[in-house]
């Protein structure tokens, strides 16, 4: 079955630790995103990266890194210094940067302990 | 500054009765709008989609009108089932593709026997 695996389902942080997100993907998609999802607040963006080795900062990139050494996968690490990393962490692909249809995994929720 | 508002972040339906979901929008760059469904736990899945230059998008039980007058789209249920129980994300891009993509804060539909 193609699709987008995140893991772990549900991750705790302490203070000061760095954590890291994986999101695989074997749709062959070219774009992978992530996404933080906030209670009564839509998704915001928070990096993207169009192919292999570039990414870009989304909307609240701040506290946050990503690497893109495969074309599958997509991690994401949240910071100490990411000072609110409670959230719904969310991964997408689509097959071209430009294509708004987005496939998403099923997330990571984050806590800070 | 919320771009793409959906004010109603609760609605209860009878089943085998439309659900009508709204959605307002502040910038009129944007010609492409989409719905998206969620469940809880797991990632918005893609629901339906409607360019600028059509004011209705139809597919099965799911249409979506676009009022561009109004900065105002809606999404329509009929007949409502059980399983539409979900959140339910609008979202709007402008030119640039899914990066660009700015989502509603969602509104929780739930369907009643």
């Amino acid at each position: 079955d193609g699709g987008i695996t995140q893991s772990p389902k549900y991750l705790f942080r302490k203070e000061g630790q760095n954590v890291t997100l994986s999101c695989e993907q074997n749709l062959n998609h070219d774009a992978m995103y992530w996404y933080r999802q906030d209670p009564g607040q839509g998704l915001r963006l928070i990096y993207y990266s169009q192919i292999v080795n570039d990414f870009q900062k989304g909307d609240i990139a701040e506290g946050y890194s990503v690497s893109r050494e495969k074309k599958e996968s997509f991690p994401l690490t949240v910071t100490s210094a990411q000072k609110n990393p409670t959230a719904f962490y969310l991964c997408a692909s689509s097959i071209l940067l430009g294509s708004e249809k987005l496939f998403f995994g099923s997330g990571t929720q984050l806590s800070v302990l | 500054d919320q771009q793409v508002k959906q004010n109603s972040p609760s609605l209860s339906v009878q089943e085998g009765r439309i659900s009508i979901l709204n959605c307002d929008y502040t910038n009129s760059m944007f010609d492409y709008f989409l719905w998206y469904k969620k469940y809880p736990a797991e990632g918005p899945t893609f629901l339906i989609s409607i360019s600028s230059i059509k004011d209705k998008n139809e597919d099965g039980r799911f249409t979506v009108f676009l009022n561009k007058s109004a900065k105002h789209l809606s999404l329509h249920i009929v007949p409502s089932q059980p399983g539409d129980s979900a959140v339910y994300f609008c979202a709007a891009s402008a030119f640039e593709g899914a990066q660009k993509l700015v989502f509603g804060q969602g509104t929780r539909l739930t369907i009643n026997p």
